[in-house]
């Protein structure tokens, strides 16, 4: 079974504060994909990452995945209440015609003023 | 982005019963869909994988007889939850592959199925 551990588990910080979040596991993606879920609604995908090393930025978001495909990081600069949500990094094995998605344990963000 | 639907947003039902929840892909051919599970405050943990045509592909300690899933059709996957109990309560979220755009995944808004 592939794990992926997401820490911390819970970040509670104050607008304009910059954090990093981790996404770490023993096994090697094909790709890993970081998502945003809001309270009653399904995830949102935020980037996708495919190659070893690769960093990408999203306005104020920079994601970056492991040389080993192993690991990847989410950095969010001078965070904004809009931030806040719980922020899923997800695992792509490619298995025959489907990739299948296993999802790390979640980060809970909150953003006060 | 592909846009995908899933109905109802939230049920309540009787236990004993059975409750079916749609997912669509509204602007997309979707040969496979991914069925989810999520606890209050806890990741999405897969529950199968339904492709088009075929059997649906469960994971280790899913019942296939209590989770029903049909994907009869491109664009339309089924979850029935048979004979529901308290415990099934959660929060059911479905996603699909656009191949044409790689290994991307988009979600569903999700299902809160309430058995009392």
């Amino acid at each position: 079974t592939q794990l992926l551990e997401q820490s911390p588990q819970f970040l509670s910080i104050q607008e304009g504060e910059n954090l990093t979040v981790y996404c770490n596991s023993s096994s090697v993606f094909s790709s890993l994909q970081w998502y945003r879920q809001e309270p009653g609604e399904g995830p949102v995908l935020l980037v996708t990452v495919v190659t070893g090393g690769e960093v990408k930025k999203l306005k104020r978001l920079t994601f970056q995945f492991g040389d080993a495909r192993k690991d990847s990081s989410l950095h969010i600069t001078a965070a904004q209440t809009g931030d806040t949500g719980l922020y899923l990094c997800a695992g792509g094995v490619n298995t025959g015609t489907a990739s299948k998605l296993t999802f790390g344990t979640g980060t809970r963000l909150q953003v006060t003023l | 982005g592909a846009v995908v639907s899933q109905h109802p947003s939230w049920v309540i039902c009787k236990s004993g019963t059975s409750v079916k929840i749609e997912c669509r892909s509204l602007d997309f051919q979707a040969t496979t869909m991914f069925w989810y599970r999520q606890f209050p405050k806890q990741s999405l943990m897969l529950m199968a994988t339904s492709n088009e045509g075929s059997k649906a592909t469960y994971e280790q300690g899913v019942e296939k007889d209590k989770f029903l899933i049909n994907h009869a059709s491109l664009t339309l996957s089924t979850l029935t939850v048979t004979s529901a109990h308290p415990e099934d309560s959660s929060f059911y979220i479905c996603s699909a592959r656009d191949r044409r755009v790689g290994t991307e995944a988009f979600f569903g808004q999700g299902t809160r199925l309430t058995v009392v």
